[in-house]
């Protein structure tokens, strides 16, 4: 299978722990998109690649959350002392550049109690 | 900010029948792109339109982009029980008219097609 992979699937943790989310794209992809979905809304953009290049962080992040995309390859995404609000669907999704489309992973479905 | 606005919100039908979802936007775009959610899962892109192009076919989807109105169409012909899903619009624009290889996505539209 060579589409976009993510891993957990899914994740049940306590409030104030730390989670880190993993994210393999497709490879031949330089861009690699972080987006988050709460339930009856669509994605929200969460910060984005261009190779290992963090080149834009939403509002949404705050500073309890950090991404990396070391070599320009997978990417993490990390939140820090989770709160109840964090609870969501986060999808990760990659392209070959700007302007095209993207191709989304099966997500990580977070939920903390 | 959220960019995209699908109508309806939810729409039921009978397999057999045709759906039509409709995406209202607001600033200039590069492109517009609809993509589909089963329930729980991640986003699978359909179809993709540029600016520059007022409709485009695949297989039993059309999607029309109308830029003088700022709207967009996707029309399911035929419509089948597992195209049951939720259907999002995206534009590569935000309401402020800024690109940035981003996208933006509705809150979407669900379908329902029963047997």
């Amino acid at each position: 299978d060579t589409g976009v992979s993510q891993d957990p699937r899914h994740k049940i943790t306590k409030r104030g722990q730390n989670v880190t989310f993993r994210c393999d794209p497709i490879s031949e992809h330089n861009r690699l998109y972080w987006y988050r979905q709460t339930l009856g809304q669509g994605p929200e953009f969460l910060t984005y690649f261009q190779n290992e290049a963090q080149l834009e962080k939403s509002r949404l992040l705050s500073d309890r959350f950090s991404a990396e995309r070391p070599k320009g390859s997978f990417s993490t995404l990390e939140i820090q002392r989770t709160e109840q609000g964090d609870s969501a669907m986060y999808l990760c999704a990659s392209s070959p550049g700007s302007g095209n489309e993207q191709f989304f992973g099966p997500g990580t479905r977070l939920t903390v109690l | 900010s959220q960019q995209g606005e699908e109508d309806p919100q939810a729409l039921s039908i009978q397999e057999g029948e045709n759906a039509t979802m409709n995406c209202s936007y607001k600033t200039s775009i590069n492109n517009l792109q609809w993509y589909r959610q089963n329930s729980g899962r991640g986003l699978v892109h359909l179809i993709l339109i540029r600016s520059n192009e007022r409709e485009k076919h695949s297989g039993r989807l059309r999607v029309t982009l109308d830029t003088s109105k700022k709207s967009s169409s996707l029309l399911i012909t035929a419509s089948r029980a597992a195209d049951t899903a939720s259907y999002f619009c995206a534009t590569d624009a935000n309401d402020r008219g800024s690109t940035l290889g981003r996208l933006y996505f509705g809150r979407g539209t669900q379908l329902t097609v029963w047997p």
